[in-house]
């Protein structure tokens, strides 16, 4: 069972425009939503995180909106760069047996484009 | 934040070989996380490896094909043992702190 599910799969977004990936999780026990951001052959990194009492939070050009009512969160870079060009995953974990246990979603490939 | 180091950070090996991945973390942890990375895809939690005691798995993924050795708070190896094809991944040692933080990870191809 796919507990985050992610969208789109692959994302072209031209330089200085706004990259969106979307989230929605089932599992209503997880309490810590953080996005990974993963260069090839690199180990994935953690990007920004949010808990599900606030709404939104914001760090530099990266942005999650929160919807506890729907279940969903959404990751949004503005002023998309080259640089930014990267796999990122969502992720939902709550506690299991004394410790975090994180879901990754399926991840997005992000291609910014110049 | 942590800082983690894994090697080898790439190997080709032959099918039915095994090899062993270490993974230091810069200061102690309860807890660490082993996880696979197949091509292209999402991150699947292989063993959450605890000092002193076995390490707990995955549906899927079993002992005898992942060992994992948990001697201290700051160190830990997985196994992969009678490699074939389908082992071809990345592998990727974790621990906890405030947030899951990754090591580069271990990218192994079999022939």
């Amino acid at each position: 069972q796919q507990q985050v599910k992610q969208s789109p799969q692959s994302l072209i977004v031209q330089k200085g425009g706004i990259s969106i990936i979307n989230c929605a999780y089932e599992n209503t026990a997880f309490d810590y939503f953080p996005w990974y951001q993963q260069f090839p052959g690199k180990g994935p990194a953690l990007l920004i995180a949010i808990r599900p009492d606030v709404s939104e939070k914001k760090e530099g050009r990266f942005t999650i909106s929160f919807n506890k009512s729907a279940k969903q969160f959404s990751l949004h870079i503005m002023d998309s760069q080259p640089g930014d060009s990267a796999t990122y995953f969502c992720a939902a974990s709550g506690n299991s047996g004394g410790y975090q246990k994180v879901t990754f979603g399926t991840g997005t490939k992000l291609q910014v484009i110049p | 934040s942590a800082v983690i180091s894994q090697k080898p950070s790439r190997d080709i090996c032959q099918r039915g070989t095994s090899l062993t991945i270490q993974c230091q973390v810069d200061s102690q942890v309860t807890m660490m996380f082993w996880y696979r990375q197949q091509p292209g895809q999402s991150l699947t939690l292989i063993a959450t490896a605890n000092q002193g005691s076995e390490a707990t798995y995955e549906s899927g993924f079993v002992i005898d094909k992942f060992p994992i050795s948990r001697p201290n708070l700051t160190f830990s190896t997985l196994t992969v043992s009678n490699m074939s094809p389908e082992d071809s991944s990345i592998y990727l040692c974790s621990v906890y702190r405030g947030g899951l933080f990754f090591g580069s990870g271990t990218q192994l191809s079999v022939l």
